[in-house]
């Protein structure tokens, strides 16, 4: 099973609303990571967790928050987001040994903000 | 610095022609690459990997891919697409030992009954 879920499908926000996105998996992966995507472009790298810790941040507005509360569950804090932030958020999970690290993605959140 | 390339921005084809896509990567060492595949309103989801080996790979709807690396290169192919193939299709790239994938701009496929 190579399964990631991601919570909520969809979401609509105002600018100064608070929300937070969910992403589970149940494969003993212990990599996981968010990524943003733009319609008809290639998914950008936002965080990357390993064993719960944050490896990589690509200088990310500090209006998203990333969370790992355990190892199946990554959460991204939304707040005081901008309009050109609306677009497809995809979480991922890899092994995490860095050995042949390969990532599956979830289905996404799609993000409008208002 | 480390990038893949897809050349091909949008590909017509046919029922039952050969597709071939290209991709080219740059990237210091040894190198991990992937292919995947995001049909209209799905999730990406991995078509083929290499790692080490055979360079000639097989992955899933029969779809394979060679790496060539003294081309830098890691094309798709399948002999005969069919219309459910049409699909937006990314190659991506990791150094050995990294988190970080690198994705191309994502080829366009679309197979006309």
């Amino acid at each position: 099973d190579t399964e990631v879920t991601q919570t909520p499908k969809h979401l609509v926000m105002g600018m100064t609303n608070k929300k937070s996105l969910k992403c589970e998996q149940h494969m003993g992966h212990r990599a996981m990571y968010w990524y943003k995507q733009k319609a008809k472009k290639p998914p950008e790298l936002m965080f990357v967790y390993s064993y719960e810790k944050l490896s990589i941040n690509e200088s990310v507005p500090s209006r998203f928050s990333p969370e790992c509360p355990n190892s199946s569950l990554l959460n991204l804090h939304l707040h005081a987001l901008q309009p050109e932030d609306s677009a497809l958020y995809l979480c991922a999970s890899s092994q995490g040994s860095r050995s042949q690290e390969t990532q599956y993605f979830g289905p996404g959140t799609r993000l409008l903000v208002l | 610095a480390q990038s893949v390339s897809q050349h091909n921005h949008h590909v017509i084809l046919s029922e039952a022609a050969s597709l071939e896509l290209g991709c080219n990567y740059s990237y210091g060492g040894t190198v991990n690459l992937f292919w995947y595949v995001q049909y209209p309103g799905q999730h990406l989801q991995l078509l083929l990997k290499y790692f080490s080996g055979d360079p000639l790979v097989k992955g899933i709807k029969g779809f394979e891919a060679e790496f060539i690396k003294s081309k830098f290169s890691f094309n798709l192919r399948k002999p005969s697409v069919q219309w459910s193939d049409t699909a937006e299709y990314f190659c991506a790239a990791s150094g050995a030992g990294s988190y970080q994938l690198t994705f191309g701009k994502g080829t366009k496929l679309s197979v006309i009954p």
